[in-house]
């Protein structure tokens, strides 16, 4: 059975501090890791990591997959309290399945 | 906005009874995906159709049916509720041909809550 274990659970942080989300998985046949952004209701798409070592960025947030390792970590440089959210990571296999971690949740104080 | 419709976005209901969540997917995504996001339990995979086939079964009870129709859009039925299956559930879709990595998209979910 696939897994995927996200750590920390939560985290608190101020506006500007610099954090690392962490999500290690075990999956038959992997294809991808996608991290979500869940504010409200819907998770929306952040990333999608298909190869070792090469970085993801898009603005303050950036992404690296270890397949060797199994493991990938999301990093978000000075904070912004709109960055409060659930995040989450994801593994797809070769049944297009997305099986999803339980999420850390961040809360960014001004 | 996703491009992906729920609906209702709430239903309350009573324990027995039995419910339809429905979905319609962005326009050209083949696959619509069923998942159940409760407080204690995450996002958990229902099912998976892709043009109107099952593909693949999740953690759904036999409580539980869906079916994708010709027009691609899906149905969840929830019978003989329980207080535990209060929960969000969430429709998602994607392109979902052979060999697709990528993505999916998410409603914004259904709410139900089983009294």
């Amino acid at each position: 059975e696939d897994k995927v274990v996200q750590s920390p659970l939560s985290l608190v942080v101020h506006e500007g501090d610099t954090v690392t989300l962490n999500c290690s998985y075990e999956v038959t046949n992997f294809r991808s890791l996608l991290w979500y952004k869940q504010e409200k209701k819907a998770p929306t798409f952040l990333f999608m990591l298909t190869s070792s070592g090469i970085e993801k960025k898009s603005g303050r947030l950036s992404s690296i997959l270890d397949k060797k390792e199994l493991f990938s970590i999301l990093n978000i440089t000075a904070t912004q309290t709109g960055d409060s959210a659930v995040y989450l990571c994801a593994v797809n296999n070769a049944g297009n399945m997305l099986t999803f971690g339980g999420g850390t949740r961040l809360m960014v104080k001004p | 906005d996703s491009g992906v419709t729920q609906t209702p976005k709430h239903l309350i209901t009573a324990t027995g009874q039995r419910v339809t969540l429905r979905c319609s997917p962005r326009s050209g995504d083949l696959s619509v995906y069923w998942y159940q996001q409760s407080l204690d339990q995450g996002l958990q995979f229902l099912i998976q159709y892709y043009n109107g086939e099952e593909r693949a079964k999740g953690n759904i009870l036999e409580r539980f049916s869906a079916q994708q129709f010709p027009d691609l859009h899906s149905e969840l039925n929830l019978s003989s509720l329980e207080l535990g299956d209060s929960a969000l559930y969430f429709c998602a879709s994607s392109a979902g041909t052979s060999g697709y990595t990528g993505e999916l998209f998410f409603g914004e979910g259904s709410r139900l809550t089983v009294l």
